[in-house]
């Protein structure tokens, strides 16, 4: 199994551009989550989705942040505009539902610098 | 107050030293119990996992959830310098909301 693939691995922006993370979860995963990891605030979960489908958006910072997930087997979170104390590590996670539903696997994650 | 507390150190010790990390939490409605392991530069992974109070043990890992304190352990024994990363508690009630603590980094030398 390729485990969770996130894309870029690396993302170098400027202020005020659009930027979109993509992610691939594990196959046959029916929940998908977006988080976010700074040296200040830590790990937290911006938004997760279950059969394709947001469940919960709460963590999303700002109107400035949106995901989708079209099919089952890829999302995206954009930030449009970027700024940069968007500047972190953006994780993308994926688990099955059922008894082991907390078990989370997360992808590499991509690290993005707004400039 | 933050939902999750941990000691983010840093911890240094020896190989062969047994690591003991804790955290503690508010949220009486938490039930599932999580450590993680995360590599610099790369994504958590999970390394061990409880569901309610009790120990868990799998090979040198062993966790413990006293929830009547609200405070979850994790012991690492004859560590190894590989054991050398970040290590995140995380905890969830009964969705799949993961809160986690900020992680505490352990180097182990050799």
């Amino acid at each position: 199994d390729a485990g969770v693939i996130q894309s870029p691995r690396h993302e170098v922006t400027e202020m005020g551009q659009e930027v979109t993370l993509r992610c691939k979860p594990i196959s046959g995963h029916d929940y998908l989550f977006w988080y976010r990891q700074t040296m200040m605030r830590g790990l937290e979960l911006l938004i997760y989705f279950n059969n394709n489908v947001p469940i919960d958006d709460s963590g999303m910072p700002e109107d400035r942040f949106s995901a989708k997930m079209p099919n089952a087997s890829f999302s995206t979170l954009k930030i449009q505009p970027s700024e940069p104390r968007d500047s972190a590590v953006y994780f993308c996670a994926s688990s099955l539902g059922g008894m082991t539903s907390a078990t989370q696997y997360f992808g590499p994650g991509t690290r993005l610098l707004v400039l | 107050q933050k939902e999750v507390e941990q000691d983010p150190g840093p911890l240094s010790v020896p190989e062969g030293a047994i690591v003991s990390l804790n955290c503690t939490y508010s949220n009486s409605a938490f039930q599932y119990f999580m450590w993680y392991r995360q590599y610099s530069r790369k994504g958590p992974e999970l390394l061990m996992y409880t569901y309610s109070s009790g120990n868990k043990e799998d090979g040198r890992f062993t966790a413990q959830v006293d929830k009547s304190s609200k405070y979850i352990s994790l012991f690492i024994r004859d560590s190894q310098p590989s054991d050398s990363a970040t290590y995140l508690c995380a905890m969830s009630a009964n969705d799949y909301k993961l809160s986690f603590g900020a992680g505490t980094t352990v180097t182990v030398r050799a």
